[in-house]
């Protein structure tokens, strides 16, 4: 099956520093990635799709200035979660659709992150 | 508006007795239907879908669900547990506006003892 690595698994920052989430497709081209946050003993919540070569799209709630998107390439998505905050301590997870011409919608999950701000 | 329902957060059994986990969700229209299982600090795994067809779908490792359109449900059940099976289950759904974007249920923990 598809894979989707996530760098790193854990991260510890000082608090108003900022973190940078990959998440990259190993063995297939993902047009289209998301980022899902997840509180503990609770479940993911979308935060933002992310389009390649294009702006991320962010679900409502979500601040576009602390969690920044990029998707530069097909294999890849970076989440920045900028002038971080003890409130952003989270476990962030990636997920990216295979190819672009599947009609199923299966999406293959990265191993996430857990991000402490400290 | 859209929802996945997972009713038990916590369900405990012993070692090699069968288990069920509760999944009902709420849509309008045809459903895809997945169960993920997330083993402690890690992402998430697909554990198996049903996309059409028959409604009884299996997993490699004995899990096995069942859609029922009427109860608008997708149980998910093993008849014999492994420790190794200790993990959390979410139920998920794409929503109406994305198929590639899901809706998950609250997860339930399946711990297994021995």
């Amino acid at each position: 099956g598809a894979v989707v690595s996530q760098h790193p698994s854990r991260v510890i920052c000082k608090s108003g520093t900022s973190v940078k989430i990959e998440c990259r497709s190993l063995d297939f081209q993902a047009t289209t990635m998301f980022w899902y946050r997840q509180f503990p003993k609770q479940s993911l919540m979308l935060m933002a799709t992310s389009n390649e070569g294009s702006k991320a799209t962010y679900e409502q709630g979500v601040e576009k200035d602390k969690f920044l998107i990029n998707h530069a390439s097909l294999t890849l998505s970076t989440l920045t979660v900028t002038s971080a905050h003890p409130e952003d301590s989270s476990f962030y997870i990636c997920s990216a659709r295979a190819g672009t011409g599947t009609a199923e919608p299966e999406a293959f999950f990265g191993q996430g992150t857990r991000l402490t701000v400290v | 508006a859209q929802s996945v329902t997972q009713l038990d957060s916590q369900v405990p059994v012993f070692e090699e007795a069968p288990v069920e986990l509760r999944c009902n969700y709420s849509s309008s229209v045809s459903v895809y239907l997945f169960w993920y299982v997330q083993y402690p600090n890690q992402g998430l795994q697909l554990l198996l879908k049903y996309l059409s067809g028959s409604t009884l779908v299996e997993s490699i490792n004995g899990f096995e669900a069942e859609f029922n359109k009427s109860q608008t449900s997708f149980h998910l059940r093993k008849p014999s547990v492994h420790i190794s099976d200790t993990a959390e289950y979410f139920c998920a759904v794409p929503r109406m506006d994305s198929s590639y974007k899901l809706i998950f249920g609250s997860g339930t923990r399946l711990l297994v003892r021995p």
